[in-house]
């Protein structure tokens, strides 16, 4: 069982806007801004996509953002495109003696 | 540009010890910035962060890892390495060898990943 919760699928049409969650505790996303998402096509290795909850590294679309409201993050997706199609984790510094916590993990597909 | 590639056995047998090394290229790892660090992740499963390292040999485990696992830096050689005793077939997963940001505390930069299979 991962420390954070995010919904094990998300759909979209292309062009419409999805958001996924992770909900953590005040040990992690509620009490630090170091939450960070990952794009994972398959076969692939992760991709930094989002950082310190809604930065986006050089590079990545200004279609990714992210954001967070108390214990959960949450990444939104707009304009979706048939390349967005992956899995997206978050991650999340944490106060506990685990240092990192990841998500389980989220499909996204592009309907 | 920075690039990290991780090498080592595919196959292990159960109750030895996994090791993996990752070879950074592009930049020293001997930079203050960043922590250099592995994550797993088994057949179908989600992303598993084993630990990371400094250049100056500060370490951080996955408390849950942590009796089995070392991660050593050789600077001369900008290497980091990471040994997993007494595996079984849990520890079967692609491992990934990723640079961790400290300012951000997020993995910018990562490996290709290499698949390891614990199996007699």
């Amino acid at each position: 069982q991962s420390a954070l919760t995010q919904p094990a699928s998300v759909s979209g049409s292309p062009g419409q806007s999805i958001t996924i969650s992770c909900t953590g505790t005040s040990s992690d996303v509620g009490g630090y801004n170091y939450v960070s998402w990952y794009q994972q096509h398959p076969g692939k290795a992760p991709k930094l996509m989002i950082y310190k909850v809604s930065n986006r590294p050089s590079g990545v679309s200004n279609r990714f953002s992210g954001s967070k409201s108390g214990n959960t993050a949450s990444l939104t997706i707009s304009g979706l495109q048939a390349d967005d199609e992956a899995d997206y984790y978050c991650s999340s510094y944490t106060s506990s003696i685990t240092r990192v916590v990841f998500g389980g993990g989220t499909k996204l597909t592009v309907l | 540009q920075l690039q990290l590639q991780e090498s080592g056995p595919g196959l292990v047998k159960p109750s030895e010890t996994l090791s993996l090394t990752c070879t950074v290229s592009g930049d020293s790892i001997s930079s203050s910035s960043y922590y250099w660090g592995w994550i797993r992740q088994p057949p179908g499963k989600g992303l598993e962060w084993i630990g990371f390292i400094h250049h100056s040999g500060n370490t951080y485990y996955n408390p849950s890892l942590k009796s089995r696992v070392t991660i050593s830096v050789d600077t001369s050689k900008n290497q980091f390495s990471l040994k997993v005793s007494s595996v079984t077939v849990a520890d079967t997963a692609v491992y990934y060898c990723a640079r961790h940001w400290t300012a951000s505390d997020a993995f910018d930069i990562w490996g290709q990943g290499t698949m390891v299979t614990v199996s007699s």
